[in-house]
């Protein structure tokens, strides 16, 4: 398995504004993944974010409202942009240890609530 | 589009007592399935992972068996504990075309053990 970080865990935020959410891997994976979970929701696929390529965004999701980097094997980043109340989830960082089994594994989550 | 569908959505049972959670998906060309611990306000956490060659797999109290033919996946939990209590998910997982990995998950069956 792997140790996966995130900052922050949450965060109160206001209308209009942007969150950066951040993702450190204690060791180096090539898959990672950003999902959302909405309140009383299941995980909601938004990005893939590979090292070395273009983040692939799912049906609904663009990279204007979500950007997102991967600067390095350990670390990525997402942004929430222009945020409004309906962003308020909870957002999960994921990545694949073993492209044999394909298991995948989630950070703890932040929580964003937006006002 | 896969669907995964988890029944039932809540479950209470005393201690002791053994029990299944059921999981069905539509779309049997899957790449393996893995079920998730999630606890209120965190992260998710991966309890066992059953590859689409594979019947089940084993890990402590925890049974998950894989049908793929009839679409369906279950959870046992042996000698419940009341720190089994917890929100159980199922996740289904394919093979994209670039050579990812996507997860569609249930919504979930949350458990209360009552001591």
């Amino acid at each position: 398995s792997a140790v996966i970080s995130q900052k922050p865990s949450r965060d109160i935020c206001q209308r209009g504004t942007s969150l950066t959410i951040q993702c450190q891997v204690d060791s180096q994976v090539t898959m990672m993944f950003w999902y959302r979970q909405q309140p009383g929701q299941s995980l909601t696929l938004i990005a893939t974010a590979n090292q070395g390529s273009e983040a692939t965004y799912e049906s609904g999701f663009v990279i204007d409202k979500f950007p997102i980097s991967r600067p390095n094997l350990t670390f990525s980043t997402l942004t929430v942009s222009n945020m409004s109340p309906e962003d308020s989830s909870i957002y999960l960082c994921s990545v694949g240890m073993n492209t044999n089994t394909g298991e995948l594994f989630f950070g703890e989550g932040s929580r964003l609530t937006v006002l | 589009k896969q669907e995964v569908t988890q029944i039932p959505a809540a479950l209470s049972v005393p201690e002791g007592e053994n029990l299944v959670l059921n999981c069905s998906f539509t779309d049997s060309a899957i790449y393996n399935l893995q079920w998730f611990r999630q606890d209120p306000g965190k992260g998710l956490t991966s309890l066992l992972l059953i590859q689409s060659s594979q019947r089940e797999q084993t890990s402590g109290r925890l049974n998950a068996s894989l049908d793929k033919s009839s679409g369906r996946s279950t959870l046992y939990i042996a000698a419940s504990q009341p720190g089994d209590s917890a929100t159980y998910l199922c996740a289904a997982q394919r093979l994209t075309g670039a050579g990812s990995y996507q997860l569609t998950f249930g919504k979930g069956t949350k458990l209360s053990v009552i001591p």
